[in-house]
């Protein structure tokens, strides 16, 4: 256990809609990326935020947008679905300072997403 | 942006050989390079990692050498088990402003050990 939580485990929806995946970092941590995980793309960095504010952005389309809340926990809110947004969606998140050592990524289980 | 390729994308030994994952990466100002481990439908666990500071660095029976200047880094597991089996993920990372350190990441590598 990593200790970064997301929900749902599971979703599953249709073309068109909008859902919304939520992640809480570990106990301290301040930076939350999101990745998207699919069989064609493989692992690719969607969209990063620290102590609340957005700091970069990836392969994340015009769609999809996220936040970070006070309390550091992130929600990742993915509109207008498409066949292909069918993934798996992981959060990381780590300590986020530039100190040594304070980088490492670590993992939450993943929503994995289905449109239908 | 960063690029990372990853070789081979299926590997097959039988338990107890080693088995050797290579990397290379293109921008020559990343240095940090994680390895992950992801079994199937779970999580990506962070195995071992190395900063460019350092040319190898070991964990039990888990090894991570990099080589700076040709741009490539390898993961070395020796005496495999079949609970080594997964697919694992070589990435490459640096500051990109604003404490971003988003991760690139290899295509993967699925390690099959055989009993």
């Amino acid at each position: 256990d990593s200790g970064v939580t997301q929900t749902p485990k599971h979703l599953i929806t249709a073309t068109g809609q909008r859902v919304t995946l939520r992640c809480s970092p570990r106990s301290g941590d301040l930076s939350v990326y999101w990745y998207q995980q699919s069989l064609d793309q493989g692992l690719q960095f969607l969209i990063h935020y620290y102590n609340g504010e957005e700091r970069a952005k990836g392969n994340i389309l015009e769609r999809f947008s996220a936040q970070q809340f006070p309390d550091l926990h992130s929600e990742l809110n993915l509109s207008s679905l498409e066949l292909g947004d069918s993934a798996l969606y992981f959060c990381a998140s780590s300590v986020g300072s530039g100190r040594a050592l304070a980088i490492e990524q670590f993992f939450g289980p993943g929503t994995r997403l289905t449109v239908l | 942006g960063e690029n990372v390729e990853q070789h081979p994308s299926t590997l097959s030994v039988q338990e107890g050989d080693s088995a050797v994952i290579k990397c290379t990466y293109s921008d020559s100002a990343s240095n940090y390079f994680p390895w992950y481990k992801q079994e199937l439908g779970k999580r990506p666990q962070l195995i071992i990692d190395i900063r460019s500071n350092v040319g190898e660095k070991k964990d039990q029976r888990i090894a991570v050498t990099l080589n700076k200047t040709a741009k490539h880094f390898s993961l070395h597991i020796t005496e495999t088990q079949p609970e080594d089996s997964a697919v694992y993920f070589c990435a490459a990372s640096k500051d990109s402003g604003g404490s971003n350190y988003k991760l690139t990441f290899g295509k993967g590598t699925l390690l099959t050990v055989n009993p």
